[in-house]
């Protein structure tokens, strides 16, 4: 769906360097998450975020940093990146009270 | 916080032959049940989903069981094609947030 997109959709790069990925949605949905997917552990919540200003934990946060100024972008930063976020990277968004999530393209890093 | 779990990790079928993948959930406040399918290389995408005030839901060759008093629910496909060959995630939500928990997810292989 175009409503939710990534970028960059592949990214390179070493260790110890910060890295932000962005997510875009056009739907003007509240509800905005990160996940990332390695295998054999399915999708694990980095952060959420409500609305505008408005950002919380989820299962996985130790290394990561967002914002949320404007209700439709959800970056995610990587401060000092290490190998172990190696991974792929998705955005998603919900609807207020509603819990399908529409998951963005995502991002493949690879931290060298 | 809520527990999510998948089995099995991978299933391997025939064509035309049915599968079933079950998940168990730990938060009896969950009420709401949906199943993802990742094809290879894609986003998760929302095929199936039930609510905690029904027991069964359809939707064509895919249907969903929820069992409450044992928390869990199943995914049931008849006459796999080669097509739904996929990962398929289970998740549960209470509503809160908008937040899901998955399980692992499992790998169906359909052989033709």
């Amino acid at each position: 769906d175009a409503g939710i997109t990534q970028s960059p959709r592949y990214k390179i790069t070493e260790t110890g360097r910060q890295v932000t990925l962005m997510c875009h949605q056009t739907w003007s949905h509240s509800y905005m998450f990160w996940y990332r997917q390695d295998l054999g552990h399915g999708l694990r919540l980095i952060y959420y975020s409500a609305a505008a200003d408005i950002t919380d934990k989820g299962e996985v946060p130790d290394g990561y940093v967002v914002s949320r100024s404007k209700t439709e972008n959800f970056p995610l930063t990587l401060e000092s990146a290490t190998r172990s976020q190696t991974s792929v990277y998705f955005c998603a968004s919900t609807l207020a009270g509603g819990p399908e999530q529409y998951f963005g393209p995502g991002t493949r890093l690879t931290v060298t | 916080g809520e527990n999510v779990e998948q089995h099995p990790s991978t299933l391997s079928v025939q064509e035309g032959d049915s599968a079933v993948i079950k998940c168990t959930y730990s938060d009896s406040a969950s009420n709401y049940f949906p199943w993802y399918k990742q094809e290879l290389g894609k986003r998760p995408q929302l095929i199936i989903d039930i609510r905690s005030n029904v027991g069964e839901k359809k939707d064509q060759r895919i249907a969903v069981t929820l069992n409450k008093t044992a928390k869990h629910f199943s995914l049931h496909i008849t006459e796999t094609q080669p097509e739904d060959s996929a990962v398929y995630f289970c998740a549960a939500s209470n509503g809160n947030a908008g937040k899901s928990t998955f399980g692992d997810g499992t790998t169906l292989t359909v052989k033709p």
